[in-house]
């Protein structure tokens, strides 16, 4: 299976300010027909997860846009521009590449 | 809307059996891939299984923790999908959501169902 590690495992960021997650795959993303299918997830406290970017950097309906996602190959990002209150959630990278799918282990963002 | 809803969580003893459900609506779900994903506190989220659309073969996939003891099938008539559990462990004992994907890696997910294997 694809091991997907991700860090931080803990984000403490000030409100207003940028923050980044990094998730690094143990083996290449890139599916037989091109595409990279590499996840971002958001889960807030009590919710179930919502996807947030797909394929590496589309953000899925309804997502702001200081959220985006970079990378290739197997190291990818996810920034947030502005953290904002609401953004406090954990977050996962999830790769559809390979069979079966698996996800990061989360990385809490927390707000100093 | 594409939404799905579990049900059927609850608790049971090690070695036994219980069936989720999951109705589907706002989408075709006779042409959806459907998986079911399972969430521990100390495993973080697990994908254990799909079935794919029977134009695509109605196929189904398992993850090895759950392979041989979980059977993943469908209803179209009723937009349902179902996850039975036989043989249940304490290691079982997670949050399942259903997740239907339009796309590879696109993947809208419900609210959950919490099962407890405990004696």
């Amino acid at each position: 299976d694809v091991v997907m590690t991700q860090t931080p495992l803990s984000s403490p960021v000030t409100l207003g300010q940028p923050a980044s997650i990094s998730c690094r795959s143990s083996q290449s993303l890139v599916h037989t027909d091109g595409n990279t299918y590499l996840s971002w997830l958001q889960q807030r406290p009590g919710q179930p997860p919502r996807l947030l970017i797909y394929k590496i950097s589309n953000r899925f309906s309804g997502v702001p846009d200081r959220f985006s996602g970079s990378g290739a190959g197997t190291d990818f990002a996810l920034k947030i521009s502005r953290v904002e209150a609401e953004d406090v959630a954990v977050y996962y990278c999830m790769q559809a590449t390979q069979f079966p799918h698996t996800f990061g282990q989360g990385t809490k963002l927390e707000i100093k | 809307e594409v939404q799905v809803v579990e049900s059927g969580g609850g608790s049971v003893e090690p070695g036994g059996s219980l069936t989720l459900s999951c109705a589907a609506s706002g989408f075709i779900f006779s042409n959806a891939w459907m998986s079911w994903v399972r969430q521990t506190p100390g495993k973080g989220l697990e994908w254990i299984g799909r079935i794919k659309s029977y134009s695509a073969g109605g196929t189904t996939d398992y993850a090895a923790p759950v392979k041989g003891r979980f059977t993943i099938s469908r209803d179209d008539s009723k937009n349902t999908l179902y996850l039975q559990m036989n043989s249940l462990k304490t290691e079982d004992t997670a949050v399942y959501y259903c997740t239907t994907s339009p796309a590879p890696g696109v993947d809208y997910w419900g609210q959950g169902t919490l099962v407890t294997v405990s004696s």
